[in-house]
């Protein structure tokens, strides 16, 4: 069954730094997602990405964030000089189509230690 | 704005017992609904969801959910806990930009 993959699945940097966190989602979805999950909180929206560009992002998708889709298969997420409060477990996700009840399937996630 | 309220933080069962997630969700519009399992160090996997069609909708592993549209409510139900079945369950919406809401997860215990 295809899957949606991550790399890594640790990351540990120091402040300032700057991480790319990697995905390759299912071979023929077209519609991209970025969400985290800070220790003992919800799960979070961050990004969508269509048609090569963003369609939507959450108020925490500041400008410290990008996401690229640089090869028709990886798609990234950029963060450009981390903060201790981005530590948190990363899911890219993909879907095929924008029906609402269409699956998001996830990766198993990046976990990001900034210290 | 659409969210989810998942009513207990944690649950525990003892295996072979009924399993009872409580979700209550709040949407404008007729939702979307998901049920996703995370298993400790794993990725979130779908269990089952509702799409409008038939209100009782059966997914993996033994799970079942009903949707009550009266009650704003997604249970998510197992007759019979298996010690696999201790995980995070969470409680989804799709909103209107179908980005995901997520509840707060619930933690399920399963007592031999």
């Amino acid at each position: 069954e295809p899957e949606v993959t991550q790399t890594p699945s640790h990351q540990v940097t120091q402040m300032g730094q700057e991480v790319i966190l990697r995905c390759v989602p299912i071979s023929n979805h077209l519609y991209f997602y970025w969400y985290r999950q800070i220790l003992g909180q919800k799960v979070e929206f961050l990004v969508s990405f269509y048609n090569n560009e963003i369609s939507e992002k959450s108020e925490i998708f500041d400008d410290q964030f990008s996401v690229e889709r640089p090869d028709g298969s990886n798609f990234t997420l950029k963060i450009r000089s981390t903060k201790l409060e981005d530590s948190a477990m990363y899911f890219c996700a993909s879907r095929l189509s924008i029906y609402s009840g269409e699956t998001q399937y996830f990766g198993p996630g990046t976990r990001l230690l900034v210290l | 704005a659409q969210s989810v309220t998942q009513l207990d933080s944690h649950v525990s069962v003892s295996e072979g017992t009924p399993v009872l997630l409580r979700c209550n969700y709040s949407s404008s519009y007729s939702p979307s609904l998901f049920w996703y399992v995370q298993h400790p160090n794993k990725g979130l996997q779908l269990l089952l969801k509702y799409t409008s069609a038939a209100t009782l909708v059966k997914g993996i592993n033994g799970f079942e959910a009903e949707f009550k549209k009266s009650e704003t409510s997604f249970h998510l139900t197992k007759p019979s806990a298996h010690m696999s079945d201790a995980a995070e369950y969470f409680c989804v919406v799709s909103d209107s930009t179908n980005k995901l809401v997520f509840g707060a997860g619930t933690i399920l215990r399963v007592k031999s």
